[in-house]
């Protein structure tokens, strides 16, 4: 099956440093991919929605200055997390929909478990 | 909005036994619902689907049957293994195709 990975799994910084993740599709292109966030015992929550080349979407409440998302490449995208505070520690999740698929046939990366300091 | 409610874990079981993990959604019309799992360490995969009302997505056992007059999307298998043993998501579609709302999962420990 298609496979998509994160890195890093896990990292923990000090507040008010930037950090960058990253999201990648190892086996297919991905044309669209998506960024959540879970916290503990609750449900994942999308962030935003990215096409390749374009901006990115952005649900509501969330910052869009904040988390700066970009999908340079049909197998790559990122989520900076910039001036991170405590509030911002949290489980990320990407998930990537192939060229083919529709947005209901996601492959999801393991996560990326955030500390702040 | 639209949403989805699940039984709250941990939900353990002996190897061989019933398993049922409920869940119920709220949703514009009628939104495709899935179920995802996620094993230690690994990320959601898919397990099953239904697409329209009355429908049942299976794989590996395990079923789930569509019912729009309850907007329910119960999962359920007949026999659990240890390696069952994992993390499961309710989710649904929304109306737009563009995002899968969540349930905020339900942990499965099978003991032999």
């Amino acid at each position: 099956g298609a496979v998509v990975s994160q890195h890093p799994s896990r990292v923990i910084c000090k507040s008010g440093t930037s950090v960058k993740i990253e999201c990648r599709s190892l086996d297919f292109q991905a044309t669209t991919m998506f960024w959540y966030r879970q916290f503990p015992k609750q449900s994942l929550m999308l962030m935003a929605t990215s096409n390749e080349g374009s901006k990115a979407t952005y649900e509501q409440g969330v910052e869009k200055d904040k988390f700066l998302i970009n999908h340079a490449s049909l197998t790559l995208s990122t989520l900076t997390v910039t001036s991170a505070h405590p509030e911002d520690s949290s489980f990320y999740i990407c998930s990537a929909a192939g060229t083919e698929g529709s947005t209901d046939t996601q492959y999801f990366g393991p996560g990326t478990r955030l500390t702040v300091l | 909005g639209d949403s989805v409610t699940q039984m709250e874990g941990p939900v353990t079981l002996s190897e061989e036994a019933f398993l049922t993990i409920n869940c119920t959604y709220t949703a514009t019309g009628y939104p495709s619902l899935f179920w995802y799992v996620q094993y230690p360490g690994e990320g959601l995969q898919l397990l099953l689907k239904a697409t329209k009302a009355d429908d049942k997505g299976s794989n590996k056992g395990f079923e789930a049957t569509y019912r729009k007059e309850t907007t329910s999307f119960h999962l359920e298998k007949g026999s659990v293994q240890v390696s069952d043993s994992a993390v499961y998501f309710c989710a649904l579609l929304n109306q737009a195709g563009t995002a899968l709302i969540f349930g905020k999962g339900t942990t499965l420990s099978v003991s032999s």
